[in-house]
C-alpha cells in the first residue's frame, strides 16, 4: 500500500520560534491533508489542499501541496504553548476512496 | 458536541478473551471508520463501513470483524485478544459529497485506550 514518510519524528522548539515539517510519498494523491491530535483526543483538521502546488494558510499554519503531487509540508510561525501535540500528515485518493496516514511529528513548545 | 463518542475509554482485557467496542454517533452519517493508532505508525484502517449492514476491510483487518445494525452505532469485536492487538483505536465518521466521502469531512472520536495482558 501507499505508504507516508513524515519527519521530523519530533521536534524541541522554544516559544516564538517557527517549526517546518513534511510529509512525502512514492505515490500521489488526490487530497492532502494535515491534522492536530491533543493528548487523550483523537486528530481535529487544521488544513485540506486540493490541488498541486496550492498554498493555504489558516491562521499561523500554511501548509502546500507539493506539485509532484507526491509531497506536502506545514508550517508554523511564532509557536505558542498550545501548539504542543501531534501533527499528522495525510494523502487521499478518490478511485479508491484510500486514506493514509504518517506516523506524526511530536511538537514540543518551552515557554 | 462533535456528533461521535466511543466506549470505553479504556479497557485492559486478558488474552483470549472477546473484546468489543461502540461507536456512536449522532450525525446520520453514512460513512464509519475504525482505525489503530500505534507508536511509529500513524492511523491504520482495520475496517469501515458504508451504509448499515455494509463493511469492508482495512488495511489491518486480520482478527478484527465489525458490526452495523443500525446507522448510529459501529461495533468493533476482537474476537480473540492478543498482545499485538494493544493499541489505541479511533473511531471516524465522514461526510459525504453527493455520494463518496469528502476526504475534508472526516471527524474522529476521542480513542478507546486497550490493553491486552
Amino acid at each position: 500500500g501507499q505508504q507516508l514518510n513524515q519527519s521530523p519524528q519530533s521536534m524541541f522548539i522554544q516559544e516564538g520560534e517557527d517549526v517546518s515539517m513534511n510529509c512525502t510519498s512514492s505515490s500521489i494523491f488526490n487530497t492532502w491533508l494535515w491534522y492536530k491530535q491533543d493528548p487523550g483526543e483523537g486528530p481535529v483538521l487544521l488544513i485540506a489542499l486540493y490541488k498541486a502546488g496550492e498554498l493555504t494558510s489558516n491562521g499561523r499554519l500554511t501548509a502546500q501541496f507539493g506539485i509532484t503531487r507526491k509531497d506536502s509540508f506545514l508550517n508554523i510561525s511564532a509557536s505558542i504553548p498550545s501548539d504542543v501535540g501531534i501533527y499528522f500528515c495525510a494523502g487521499h485518493t478518490y478511485n479508491n476512496n484510500d486514506m493514509r496516514f504518517g506516523a506524526g511529528t511530536r511538537l514540543t513548545v518551552k515557554p | 458536541d462533535a456528533g461521535i463518542t466511543q466506549s470505553p475509554r479504556h479497557k485492559v482485557t486478558e488474552t483470549g478473551t472477546p473484546v468489543t467496542l461502540r461507536c456512536h454517533q449522532t450525525e446520520n452519517h453514512r460513512y464509519m471508520y475504525w482505525y489503530r493508532q500505534d507508536p511509529g505508525h500513524g492511523l491504520r484502517l482495520i475496517h469501515y463501513s458504508y451504509g448499515v449492514k455494509d463493511t469492508d476491510k482495512g488495511e489491518v483487518s486480520d482478527g478484527y470483524s465489525v458490526s452495523r445494525s443500525k446507522t448510529e452505532d459501529f461495533l468493533l469485536t476482537l474476537e480473540s485478544a492478543t498482545s499485538s492487538q494493544t493499541s489505541v483505536y479511533f473511531c471516524a465518521i465522514s461526510e459525504t459529497d453527493r455520494g463518496p466521502p469528502r476526504p475534508d469531512g472526516y471527524t474522529f472520536g476521542s480513542g478507546t485506550r486497550l490493553t491486552v495482558v
